[in-house]
């Protein structure tokens, strides 16, 4: 299995302002991924974030507001742009590929509170 | 497209209780079919899978089997623990969605001495 890290872990943002989430793997994965999680609902796929190049967003997403980044298989951030209360969440990173049946392997999350 | 399908929480029971959380799926092609659980304050964590028809996942004494017929894999455990008080997520990752998994709503369980 792989050992994902976030930092930070949590943090509290003023409206209209940006955060930048990091993730970094402990080894190389194929594919990682960005999700917010909302207090006590499921996953939402923001993006996956693909090495090299633009991330694919899901529907409902933008670039302008989640910029993402992969400059490398192990390492990815997220940014979240011009906050508003709306984005108070949980930002989850995750990381497959590893023994190639699609299992993911996540980080403890970044709970963001926007003020 | 892919759906999962969870049976619907809170779930509370007793210490030592039998557990089922109910998942049924609806893929393309044939799936691999997880089940993740997140402790309080924590990411999810891969709990079980199953990667074929007929595979039984286990760990930590907890069961699910993948059946292509009925579309389910549901989760069972003999005798819950306090310890295992989480939320449980059922999960599938098909060959037709670039590899992105899909997951239910999330079962919560709560175990009570």
């Amino acid at each position: 299995s792989a050992v994902i890290s976030q930092k930070p872990s949590r943090d509290i943002c003023q409206r209209g302002t940006s955060l930048t989430i990091q993730c970094q793997v402990d080894s190389q994965v194929t594919m990682m991924f960005w999700y917010r999680q909302q207090p006590g609902q499921s996953l939402t796929l923001i993006a996956t974030a693909n090495q090299g190049s633009e991330a694919t967003y899901e529907s409902g997403f933008v670039i302008d507001k989640f910029p993402i980044s992969r400059p490398n298989l192990t390492f990815s951030t997220l940014t979240v742009s011009n906050m508003s209360p709306e984005d108070s969440s949980i930002y989850l990173c995750s990381g497959s590929g590893l023994a190639g049946h699609g299992e993911q392997f996540f980080g403890p999350g970044t709970r963001l509170t926007v003020l | 497209g892919d759906s999962v399908t969870q049976m619907e929480g809170p779930v509370t029971l007793s210490e030592e209780a039998f557990l089922t959380i109910n998942c049924t799926y609806t893929a393309t092609g044939y799936p691999s079919l997880f089940w993740y659980v997140q402790y309080p304050g924590e990411g999810l964590q891969l709990l079980l899978k199953a990667t074929k028809a007929d595979d039984k996942g286990s760990n930590k004494g907890f069961e699910a089997t993948y059946r292509k017929e009925t579309t389910s894999f549901h989760l069972e455990k003999g005798s819950v623990q306090v310890s295992d008080s989480a939320v449980y997520f059922c999960a599938l990752s098909g060959s037709t969605n670039a590899g992105k998994s899909t997951f239910g709503d999330g079962t919560t369980l709560t175990v009570k001495p």
